[in-house]
Formats: C-alpha cells, sequence, structure tokens
C-alpha cells in the first residue's frame, strides 16, 4: 500500500499547455506540501494545506494553483507550461504537529518542450 | 536568511570506512531538525527528527547529534556499506505551530565502493 502516491509519474508536454499533477495520501495525515526539485537539486516547497485551508504559499508563480478536494488530496495545476517548468515535483504529506516527519510521494518529472 | 547547508558536497568513501557529514543552520526559533535518506530515482525517506540541543538518534549504524545553540547538526554512519549510497537531506523547520514548513539544504551525496 502506497502512503503518498502522485500521478502520472512522468509527464512531457509542450509549452503553453495547461496540466495537473495529482497527489493522494492514505495515511490519515492533515497537512500535504508540494515540493519543487530545482536545477540544483534542492527540493523547495512550494505551498502547503492543513485540512483542505492554505496555509503556506512561497513566491511561486500565479500559473501554479493548489486544489485540495478534501484532506487526503493535493492537485497541483499548472497554466500556460513554461520551458523553466520542468523539474521534478514532490508532494508529502505529516501529521497536524509541527515535529512531525513528512513522507515523500514518488516524484513526478515534468518535461515542458 | 532561511539558510540550510549541508558538507561536504559529495562523499566518496569505501566499505567499511567510517564517515560523517555536516549540517548547519541558523539557530534562532528553532524547533526541529530532520534528516532524510534520498536514493535515486526513489522518494526522500526520514531517518531522524531531532527537537532538543544535545539530541543524539540512532538507527542501526547511522546516528545523528544535534548543537541548537550553534546551529549545527552531525550525522554519522559506521562501517559504511554499499547500500549506504545515497544523498542525505537535512532540513530545519521553521514557522508556528501547525504551519511548519521544512527549508532543505542541497544534501551530501555519498558513494559507498565495493
Amino acid at each position: 500500500d502506497t502512503a503518498v502516491s502522485q500521478t502520472p509519474k512522468y509527464l512531457v508536454t509542450q509549452m503553453g499547455n495547461d496540466k495537473s499533477i495529482k497527489c493522494e495520501q492514505n495515511l490519515g495525515h492533515d497537512t500535504m506540501y508540494w515540493y519543487k526539485q530545482d536545477s540544483k537539486k534542492f527540493l523547495k516547497i512550494m505551498f502547503s494545506y492543513n485540512n483542505k485551508e492554505l496555509i503556506i504559499n512561497e513566491t511561486v508563480p500565479n500559473r501554479f494553483s493548489p486544489k485540495s478536494p478534501d484532506k487526503a488530496h493535493l492537485n497541483l495545476h499548472i497554466n500556460s507550461l513554461e520551458l523553466g517548468d520542468s523539474a521534478v515535483y514532490f508532494c508529502a504529506s505529516k501529521d497536524r504537529d509541527r515535529q512531525e516527519t513528512q513522507y515523500f510521494g514518488p516524484g513526478t518529472r515534468l518535461l515542458v518542450l | 536568511i532561511l539558510n540550510v547547508e549541508q558538507s561536504p558536497q559529495s562523499l566518496h568513501v569505501q566499505e567499511g570506512d567510517s564517515t560523517n557529514f555536516t549540517c548547519s543552520f541558523p539557530s534562532s526559533n528553532f524547533y526541529a531538525l530532520h534528516w532524510y535518506r534520498w536514493e535515486t530515482a526513489k522518494s526522500p525517506e526520514a531517518l531522524f527528527v531531532m527537537t532538543l540541543n544535545g539530541d543524539e538518534k540512532k538507527k542501526g549504524r547511522i546516528s545523528a547529534t544535534l548543537n541548537t545553540k550553534e546551529g549545527y547538526s552531525y550525522l554519522y554512519i559506521k562501517g559504511s556499506q554499499p547500500e549506504d549510497s545515497a544523498t542525505y537531506l537535512c532540513a530545519r523547520g521553521y514557522g508556528s505551530s501547525n504551519t511548519g514548513k521544512l527549508i532543505f539544504g542541497q544534501g551530501t551525496t555519498l558513494q559507498v565502493k565495493p
């Protein structure tokens, strides 16, 4: 049973398209995150939701919009894709206490051509 | 500045060697320091969460220490094995009670040669 799952695993698309990445966790956690692994391999936080409510929104272009239909799901929609959006995107979740471990999904490799 | 730095960036050791790496972070308003192990083509996997100054954690041959006053943590691997080859990430927690986020270092990539 996969704890944090993401779909798709790979996404190749043209510049200007709109695409979504889905994330689901079956751990019963309250908080979910989206991270982007940048070109220097850093994991950088993009968004966080706590029980469907947006609590962290880093300096991310507004072409990126997270959506949380329920606390087990956090999807990432990206409008008007640009070449610089090519990266690996990771979803993570944790229980509500801030010291708790974050559990990561397998990542979605996005390539914008 | 929310900066977490790790050194060295990469490390090559022989099987059986013991090794250690460093994570440095700003010490103000500290509440947690995380270590993750990240194998190629997999997702980061939690090793330790440390919260108190002087904390020491151990899991098998891997252990970690924490100094929150001076802002550093060490990760030690005793008797490295080829399966220890991975990138080791540390991350400092920031933010208030439910809204905590992690700021990651760039990682130390360990290669253990048989």
